[in-house]
């Protein structure tokens, strides 16, 4: 069974460019995740889906970034523009969300990521 | 607020014995879930074993068990026979099973085996 694809691997940039980073889901799985992994900060949530609709967006860092999930497999990660500080690795993860109120694990599983480097 | 925390930035084990990652964790909901993820050098995030903080028995998932102490927030991974591909950070994570599916990681620990 494949698992969450993402691309491009690697990408490296010029400061003020547009970065788009992609990611299709594990089949089936109704939750997005989208975390960013830097040596300073640890493993962050950037924003999450369930049913290709956003939930929660606090971890995105500002106004340069935006995601969208226009089906239930394919989403963006887009940075626009581009800053230095940006250099991360971009994972994406997906999980079955179970029924609402359930108590079940929903794990997430990771895709290869995204290495960023802006420069 | 919900916090994990990993105190061993790095251990070393040799191969063939058993070595445990310590988590520690703090939450003040009723209902929530505490995973493990491997990350290798080749940078992918690996989910290991999963432990529900409603479950009895502490979980086990081949070499790989959890120690789970609830009243103590704890839930260190044990890695049994550790073979030189265990080598790799190792997560710790939480998440509420009430809400929000967002996880929680902490800092990791860098397991190095060696023959």
């Amino acid at each position: 069974d494949a698992g969450v694809i993402q691309s491009p691997r690697h990408e490296v940039t010029e400061m003020g460019q547009e970065v788009t980073l992609r990611c299709k889901p594990i089949s089936g799985h109704n939750s997005l995740f989208w975390y960013r992994q830097t040596m300073m900060r640890g493993l962050e949530l950037l924003i999450y889906f369930n049913n290709n609709v956003p939930i929660d967006d606090s971890g995105m860092p500002e106004d340069r970034f935006s995601a969208k999930m226009p089906n239930a497999s394919f989403s963006t990660l887009k940075i626009q523009p581009s800053e230095p500080r940006d250099s991360a690795v971009y994972f994406c993860a997906s999980s079955l969300r179970a029924l609402a109120g359930g108590l079940g694990p929903d794990t997430q599983y990771f895709g290869p990521g995204t290495r960023l480097t802006v420069l | 607020a919900q916090k994990i925390t990993q105190t061993q930035p790095g251990m070393f084990v040799q191969e063939k014995e058993a070595v445990t990652l310590d988590c520690t964790y703090d939450t003040s909901d009723q209902s929530y879930g505490l995973f493990w993820y491997k990350q290798p050098s080749s940078g992918e995030m690996i989910f290991l074993i999963y432990q529900g903080s409603y479950d009895e028995q502490n979980a086990t998932e081949g070499r790989y068990s959890l120690n789970f102490q609830k009243a103590r927030k704890s839930a260190n991974l044990v890695i049994s026979a550790s073979q030189l591909g265990d080598s790799a950070m190792y997560f710790c994570a939480m998440r509420n099973l009430r809400g929000t599916d967002k996880l929680i990681f902490g800092t990791g620990t860098r397991l190095q085996v060696f023959p």
